[in-house]
C-alpha cells in the first residue's frame, strides 16, 4: 500500500461550484501537509501548507487536515476554468523527501 | 532567471546511452530532489541530498546516480539508458523540512 492515496479522478465541475479534493496517509509520522498544483507541461508549484490538524483558509482556497483520521482535503471555493489543473498532495516527516499523492484531474467548465 | 532551472527542456536518447540531466537552484536552499513523474503513477522519489555532502536514495534509485557539485548543483545521471526511464524529471529544491519545495519546469526524457 502506497503511503499516500489520492483518487486520480478526473473531476468536472461547473464553473462557479465547491471543489473537494481528498488525501488519505498511512503514516501517522508525518508532520507538514502540502497541496501543489500543476499545469499541463509544467512544474508543480505550493498552493497551500499546513502543520497541524485543522483548516487553513487562503483566498478561494481552503485546507483541512485531520491528523485522528488521516485525511487531509483541500478546498476550493467559486472554482474557475482558470483553476483547471492536477493537484497533488504531499506531506513529509522530518529528516525525509515529500511524499507525493497521484494527482486529481481537475476540469472546470464554463 | 527562474529559481530551479533544469536542462536539457527535452532530450531522446537511445537505450544503452549515458545521459545527465542538470538542475541549478537560485534560492539558497541546502536541500535539492530528483524526482520522476509518470502519467498514473505521479511523482516518485529518485534521490535527495540534504547538504553538499549528504546523498541519499529515494524510492526508485536503480538505474540513475546522482552528483551534488555545489549547494546550488544537483545533476542526475542515467548510466546506461533503459526505455522504461522515458518519463518527465523534475529537480526541486527545500529550505528546513517542513518548507514547500520549488521546482523546475521539468525535463522530458525519451529513451528509444
Amino acid at each position: 500500500q502506497k503511503e499516500v492515496e489520492q483518487d486520480p479522478g478526473p473531476l468536472s465541475v461547473p464553473e462557479g461550484a465547491i471543489v473537494s479534493l481528498n488525501c488519505t496517509y498511512s503514516n501517522s509520522a508525518f508532520q507538514y501537509f502540502m497541496w501543489y498544483r500543476q499545469y499541463s507541461r509544467k512544474g508543480p508549484e505550493l498552493l497551500m501548507y499546513t502543520y497541524s490538524s485543522g483548516n487553513k483558509e487562503d483566498g478561494r482556497f481552503t485546507a483541512q487536515v485531520d491528523k485522528s483520521s488521516k485525511y487531509i482535503s483541500l478546498f476550493i471555493r467559486d472554482s474557475q476554468p482558470s483553476d483547471s489543473a492536477t493537484y497533488l498532495c504531499a506531506m513529509v516527516n522530518s529528516g525525509y523527501a515529500l511524499n507525493f499523492g497521484k494527482g486529481t484531474s481537475l476540469l472546470v467548465t464554463p | 532567471d527562474a529559481d530551479v532551472t533544469q536542462t536539457p527542456r527535452n532530450r531522446i536518447t537511445k537505450t544503452g546511452k549515458r545521459i545527465m540531466l542538470e538542475c541549478s537552484q537560485t534560492k539558497g536552499h541546502d536541500r535539492m530532489y530528483w524526482y520522476r513523474q509518470d502519467p498514473g503513477l505521479g511523482l516518485r522519489l529518485i534521490y535527495y541530498s540534504f547538504d553538499v555532502k549528504d546523498i541519499n536514495k529515494g524510492e526508485i534509485s536503480d538505474g540513475y546516480s546522482v552528483s551534488r557539485q555545489a549547494q546550488a548543483k544537483f545533476s542526475l545521471s542515467l548510466e546506461s539508458a533503459i526505455p522504461n526511464q522515458t518519463a518527465l524529471y523534475f529537480c526541486a529544491t527545500s529550505g528546513s523540512a517542513g518548507q514547500g519545495y520549488t521546482f523546475g519546469s521539468g525535463t522530458r526524457l525519451t529513451v528509444v
